[in-house]
């Protein structure tokens, strides 16, 4: 079954605590994507990653870190800087092509809270 | 700034009616256009992509896009109680960074 997987499904964080959310695809998809949605709020780009071992800033990357060791593999670590991290946090994938009609799709979240 | 707009709703239609959400954009230049369904502390799901203007049908969907006007709706015909979601547009305007997704409309179908 080829697909996004996220964990956990929900986290939750300390106050100056640094954690990290998993993502993992099987759809040899080159770009990878991490997202966070806010109650009524469109989706907003953190990060994004075209290839293996280069990725770029979203609109809204402070507080923020990823890396991209392994096609597969695009986490997201959310550090203390991030004062206001309780959100869904969504990863997606896409081809890779660059292109108008690149599409994405998404894996099935990960809630953050903070305790 | 490039905006996708649609009104949040709830948009409320009885079951076997036609459901119509719509979206505007302003980026002159986008090119592709995504319609997403998400249910309630869901992920989004890919319902339909349209690139040119004109109809898109699959199944009781159809998607439909006017560029002069910068307008992109969907119809789901023969509404059920499982269609209640948000659905989100999506509309990229060149390459990865160029996606912007509006905030949603609730549809509630009525059984």
């Amino acid at each position: 079954d080829g697909g996004i997987t996220q964990s956990p499904k929900y986290l939750f964080r300390k106050e100056g605590q640094n954690v990290t959310l998993s993502c993992e695809q099987n759809l040899n998809h080159d770009a990878m994507y991490w997202y966070r949605q806010d109650p009524g709020q469109g989706l907003r780009l953190i990060y994004y990653s075209q290839i293996v071992n280069d990725f770029q800033k979203g609109d809204i990357a402070e507080g923020y870190s990823v890396s991209r060791e392994k096609k597969e593999s695009f986490p997201l670590t959310v550090t203390s800087a991030q004062k206001n991290p309780t959100a869904f946090y969504l990863c997606a994938s896409s081809e890779g092509l660059a292109g108008f009609q690149e599409t994405q799709y998404f894996g099935p979240g990960t809630r953050l809270l903070v305790l | 700034q490039k905006e996708v707009e649609q009104n949040s709703g709830p948009l409320s239609v009885p079951e076997g009616a036609i459901a119509s959400l719509n979206c505007t954009y302003s980026d002159r230049v986008s090119q592709s256009f995504f319609w997403y369904r998400q249910y309630s502390g869901k992920s989004p799901e890919l319902i339909m992509s349209i690139y040119s203007n004109g109809d898109k049908e699959d199944g009781r969907f159809t998607a439909q896009l006017n560029k002069a006007s910068q307008y992109v709706s969907l119809l789901i015909r023969d509404s059920q109680p499982s269609d209640s979601a948000t659905y989100l547009c999506a509309v990229n305007s060149g390459g990865y960074q160029k996606v912007t997704f509006g905030t949603g409309t609730k549809l509630q179908v009525i059984p």
